[in-house]
């Protein structure tokens, strides 16, 4: 079936170094990819998106690579800080509106 | 410019009894998703509102659950009766209808049910 998995459940990284997400989905229907960030108690934030014509898009300290070849996503932080330290989740979208989250992968930050 | 918004935060409530979730989307976003997060697993799409019409409920569990959007503006999600299974984080996101087949869709802070 249909379905978004993470490598890596948690995270750990220094602040100031730079963070990789790694999320593969399943789905080779998919054309559209988000990343939300979840702190505790909120909702996901909208982070980046990109979609299937697309291998790579930059935002303010984010990037996001699509492999389309080996279905892979990743999420890269620049300069990661204390506020980075959330859920993030991963989402395919296969030709519809409906969103297909992965499982989460918990990004710590440590000084 | 407000967020989506969902009342209420937290909700308690015995098995048979019945709870009415509401959102309210970001003004002016055509499109209104619901989704919900279970036990600790992944977020999971329930339904898909366009202005007042249901677009796609492939994702509703069963008949306890009715979803409606009347006039197009807020929604309510109601459960009944509830059943234990049913607790979860449910959350509601919004997103502007620009043409494309998926825009970005903006979550709200979700509200946490407990059956007991």
């Amino acid at each position: 079936g249909e379905s978004v998995g993470l490598h890596l459940p948690t995270l750990s990284v220094q602040e100031g170094d730079n963070s990789i997400i790694n999320c593969a989905y399943s789905n080779s229907a998919s054309d559209y990819f988000i990343w939300y960030k979840q702190e505790s108690g909120k909702g996901p934030q909208f982070i980046i998106d990109i979609r299937s014509n697309m291998d790579k898009r930059q935002g303010q300290r984010v990037t996001v690579l699509l492999n389309k070849t080996v279905k892979h996503l990743s999420l890269q932080i620049a300069a990661t800080q204390p506020g980075d330290s959330a859920v993030y989740f991963c989402a395919e979208s296969p030709g519809t509106d409906k969103l297909i989250f992965g499982t989460g992968t918990r990004l710590q930050v440590f000084p | 410019e407000a967020g989506v918004t969902q009342f209420p935060s937290h909700s308690v409530i015995e098995k048979g009894q019945t709870v009415t979730l509401r959102c309210d989307p970001i003004s002016g976003h055509d499109n209104l998703y619901w989704y919900r997060r279970v036990m600790g697993k992944e977020i999971k799409f329930l339904l898909h509102f366009v202005k007042e019409s249901k677009q796609d409920e492939s994702g509703m569990p069963n008949n306890r659950f009715l979803a409606e959007r009347t006039g197009g503006t807020y929604s309510t999600l109601k459960v009944q009766p509830a059943e234990l299974e049913d607790s979860g984080v449910y959350f509601c996101a919004s997103s502007q209808d620009l043409g494309e087949v998926q825009e970005t869709q903006y979550f709200g802070p979700g509200t946490r049910l407990l059956v007991l």
